[in-house]
């Protein structure tokens, strides 16, 4: 199975930071990588998929970036809103494997 | 637009089943591949199970294989989910959701999710 490697598990910021998150895969799984948000009681909700594409009608201060076995994922300005915990997810080889999580708060 | 509302979830002790639901609306069901992923307490997300979207193809972690069966009813637009011998480590919230392919196998990305029905596994 392709394990995703998550960082950080959780992070604290203020309204406005830039805040990024990693996803690091233990084989090369191209740019088949997805990032969803997730609040508690909510369906997850798709932000990035191949890596970098932004889904329709998600806010352009969500990116991504990477290839291969690393991946970047970016909020640019951080909103109260988004708040949430985030989850990278492969999609290269089943199983597919999610990352640990990373709990974003504001400071 | 596209629903996907679980039902099913409860209370159950180890060694039962119990099956779950997911009722699509607002797409055409046979069209697209689906899935199910869960979330144990204060865990990840894990994939469970996924179903092309003609039934024909169907994948499980290996945590659940050849105790869970995925199934599809495209006259219903339902997805099911039929866990047997329930062990304390199912214990999740579990999720339907759509794929964006219609094959399974060349599937894998999410673009809708229902919001869970909760499956708690104890004596």
């Amino acid at each position: 199975d392709i394990q995703m490697t998550q960082s950080p598990s959780s992070l604290s910021a203020s309204v406005g930071d830039r805040v990024t998150i990693t996803c690091q895969a233990n084989q090369d799984i191209t740019n088949s990588l997805s990032w969803y948000q997730h609040k508690p009681g909510k369906a997850p909700n798709l932000l990035i998929y191949d890596a970098s594409k932004l889904e329709t009608g998600v806010p352009s201060r969500f990116t991504g970036s990477g290839y291969g076995t690393h991946f970047v994922f970016t909020i640019s300005s951080l909103q109260p809103e988004d708040i949430a915990t985030y989850y990278c997810q492969q999609y290269d080889h089943l199983p597919w494997t999610f990352g640990q999580g990373t709990k974003v708060e504001v400071k | 637009q596209v629903q996907l509302v679980e039902s099913g979830g409860g209370v159950v002790q180890p060694g039962t089943s119990l099956r779950l639901s997911c009722a699509a609306s607002g797409f055409i069901f046979s069209h697209y591949a689906m899935q199910w992923v869960r979330q144990a307490p204060g865990k990840g997300l894990e994939w469970v199970a996924a179903i092309s979207g003609d039934g024909t193809n169907k994948y499980y972690a290996d945590s659940v294989k050849g105790r869970f069966t995925i199934s599809s009813d495209s006259s219903k637009n339902t997805l099911f989910l039929q866990m047997n011998s329930l062990r304390a480590e199912d214990t999740a919230v579990y999720f339907c959701a759509r794929d964006t392919a219609s094959v399974a196998a060349r599937g894998g990305l999410i673009d809708y999710w229902g919001q869970g029905t909760l499956v708690t596994v104890s004596s």
